[in-house]
């Protein structure tokens, strides 16, 4: 089935650095890929939307300059996480889906990134 | 976007059916009933989808209402890995999916 790869898993970064999260479609094309933060014991929260070839859509109240995010292929997009401070700790989690033009199609979800900021 | 409701945590026996409610009486026309699975420290995981009529897969079965109003996840024999949060999402077409708080599965040995 279609496989949703999120690199790295984890990482450790200190206070007011930038941290970049890739997620890649292994075996099928993503002209949109969506980005998700989780905290815990809380939901998923949809940061935006990435489109390939084209500029972002944020949701509400999600800084764009903040969380840069570039949709470089139609297999890859990455999400920075710059000048990062405590409270940007959290789960990050991509999603895409393999068939874009099929009605309904579902979403298959990367493992998620562990974000941990000291 | 409709909204869903679920309970907020069930318990089940392992090797034992479970049937996860899910109410959705705004549901439109159009809107496909999805549910997926999150296990801990993972990215949710699809379960199935429907419209109307019941549907059955390797992981689950649906059963939706005939109104459309509720549905109802059920997994067969539930295993210890059956542990995790379900999410009941409406959805039209290829919009974004917006989860919700979910039903949080403990399965009992």
């Amino acid at each position: 089935g279609a496989v949703v790869s999120q690199h790295p898993s984890w990482v450790i970064c200190k206070s007011g650095t930038s941290v970049k999260i890739e997620c890649r479609s292994l075996d099928f094309q993503a002209t949109t890929m969506f980005w998700y933060r989780q905290f815990p014991k809380q939901s998923l929260m949809l940061m935006a939307t990435s489109n390939e070839g084209s500029k972002a859509t944020y949701e509400q109240g999600v800084e764009k300059d903040k969380f840069l995010i570039n949709h470089a292929s139609l297999t890859l997009s990455t999400l920075t996480v710059t000048s990062a401070h405590p409270e940007d700790s959290s789960f990050y989690i991509c999603s895409a889906r393999d068939r874009p033009s099929s009605y309904n199609s579902p979403l298959h979800f990367g493992n998620g990134t562990r974000l941990t900021v000291t | 976007d409709a909204k869903t409701t679920q309970p907020n945590s069930m318990e089940s026996n392992e090797e034992e059916p479970v049937h996860l409610p899910c109410n959705h009486s705004t549901i439109s026309g159009t809107d496909y009933i999805h549910w997926y699975r999150q296990l801990p420290s993972q990215g949710p995981e699809y379960v199935i989808h429907g419209l109307t009529s019941n549907v059955n897969n390797r992981m689950a079965s649906l059963a939706i209402a005939e109104d459309r109003k509720s549905s109802t996840l059920i997994l067969h024999r539930a295993t210890l890995r059956d542990a995790a949060v379900y999410y009941c999402i409406l959805i039209f077409g290829n919009e974004k999916l917006t989860f919700g708080t979910g039903t949080r599965l403990t399965i009992i040995p």
